[in-house]
């Protein structure tokens, strides 16, 4: 079958670098994407990642280790906005994606 | 500016009745996508479409159904609504893998739906 696992909660205050972690069990992967969704709002994709390493966009950054099963995603100089929820998703042969459940990540002043 | 719209932000059904969600976007993608969301579960996929008339299910598709007559509409139909159908309907779209970045979805804002 497939599976993701991520953290369901973090907290992390303003100005503070967080990592959230999701680790992956599929057949026929292609890469891991995250995405972000403020309460009451549609989900917005973030970042993709079908090689091995680290791929920066601005404040965030995302890694995959495809040998490990394993990504994550890293926000760094954490802005009150950045409080919502975050998805990683694995893509794989069929056009389709396969969402984990979400964390919850809350930035405090 | 992509857009893909759903017909109701907010919607209140009776038990038993035949519900319609209607999706439709603007980007002239190729995939179309069902999804569920419950607290503590994620995004759930119901139904996807790669092509007009074309549909596949998803990971949870019992109790419903879905419709594909044109490329930018792909409607989610619920045949008698239940009252465990009650959650957030949300649609994406995105290009066909091989025509474009699939992995991308683009999302609907979402329908809430009750079911009483």
């Amino acid at each position: 079958g497939q599976s993701l696992e991520q953290p369901s909660e973090v907290t992390a205050v303003e100005g503070a670098i967080v990592q959230i972690n999701c680790t992956y069990q599929t057949s026929g992967f292609y890469g891991l994407s995250w995405y972000q969704q403020h309460d009451g709002g549609a989900p917005t994709f973030l970042s993709y990642n079908a090689l091995d390493g680290l791929e920066e966009t601005g404040r965030f950054s995302s890694f995959l280790s495809r040998s490990d099963s394993y990504g994550y995603l890293l926000l760094q100089e954490l802005q009150m906005k950045d409080s919502a929820s975050y998805f990683c998703a694995v893509g794989g042969a069929t056009n389709k994606l396969i969402f984990g459940t979400g964390t919850l990540l809350a930035v405090q002043p | 500016d992509v857009k893909v719209t759903q017909s109701s932000r907010y919607l209140v059904k009776r038990t038993g009745e035949k519900v319609f969600l209607e999706c439709v976007q603007d980007m002239d993608h190729e995939n179309m996508f069902w999804y569920r969301q419950d607290p503590g579960l994620g995004l759930r996929l119901i139904y996807f479409s790669y092509d007009v008339k074309m549909k596949e299910k998803g990971d949870i598709p019992e109790g419903y159904s879905v419709s594909r007559e044109k490329k930018e509409r792909f409607s989610l139909i619920l045949e008698s609504a239940s009252t465990n159908q009650t959650s957030m309907y949300l649609c994406a779209s995105s290009f066909r893998e091989g025509a474009g970045v699939y992995y991308e979805q683009y999302f609907g804002p979402g329908t809430r739906l009750t079911v009483t």
